[in-house]
């Protein structure tokens, strides 16, 4: 089973600013199969990225995902007030699938 | 439109049984395959298990296989999330989600069913 940790578990910015969430595989990721989610209090989660660096129908150009094998990112280039929220990896390249613990961007 | 609506939020004793369910619209139900994930109060997404509507193949996460049963009726372009005999463990939010054109990831969601499991 893969596991993920992301970090850090929480990120202070502030609007305006640059975020840079990670998420660390505990063995390689096949085919890039990892996708990124915002969750924002009282909703289901959205999905921003998949296969890495695919940004999701209606997603910002702001959000942008990188990586391979095994360490991940998701970049929010300028911080808006609405993306203040929970960001989750999960990696669907094998079986079972696996999501991380969450990193969760707050206002400074 | 793709839609997922899950049925609503439950209130159940320890050891009573339960069937939530999601209905999807706007695609081809049997095409793509629905995942179920839990949330606990305050915790991350936990992956449970995925069926595929258009033959029944499911896959279990190790740590919910024989916990609950995760079902599918094409015919009402539903699926279904069960339990057989509730834990106060089992107090969550439940969402289910379809996966994306290219993969396990899931890009529709429906808005979760909240179940409370109390004595």
């Amino acid at each position: 089973e893969i596991v993920l940790t992301q970090s850090p578990g929480t990120l202070s910015l502030s609007p305006g600013e640059r975020a840079t969430l990670s998420c660390r595989a505990s063995q390689s990721v096949s085919s890039s199969y990892l996708a990124w989610y915002q969750q924002k209090p009282g909703q289901a989660p959205r999905l921003l990225i998949y296969g890495a660096s695919s940004r999701a129908t209606g997603i910002p150009d702001r959000f942008s995902g990188s990586g391979s094998g095994t360490d991940f990112t998701l970049t929010i280039s300028r911080l808006e007030p609405e993306d203040f929220a929970v960001y989750y990896c999960q990696q669907y390249g094998s079986s079972p699938l696996s999501f991380g613990q969450g990193t969760k961007v707050e206002i400074k | 439109e793709v839609q997922l609506v899950q049925s609503g939020a439950e209130v159940k004793k320890p050891g009573e049984s339960l069937k939530i369910s999601c209905k999807g619209s706007g695609y081809s139900f049997t095409s793509y395959w629905i995942g179920w994930v839990r949330q606990m109060p305050g915790k991350g997404l936990e992956w449970m298990g995925i069926i595929y509507p258009g033959d029944s193949d499911t896959r279990y996460s190790p740590s919910f296989q024989g916990q609950v049963t995760i079902s599918a009726d094409k015919s009402i372009s539903t699926a279904y999330l069960q339990w057989s005999s509730l834990k106060a463990s089992d107090t969550a939010m439940y969402y289910c989600a379809r996966q994306g054109r290219s993969g396990w990831y899931w890009g529709y969601w429906g808005q979760g069913t909240l179940v409370t499991v109390s004595s």
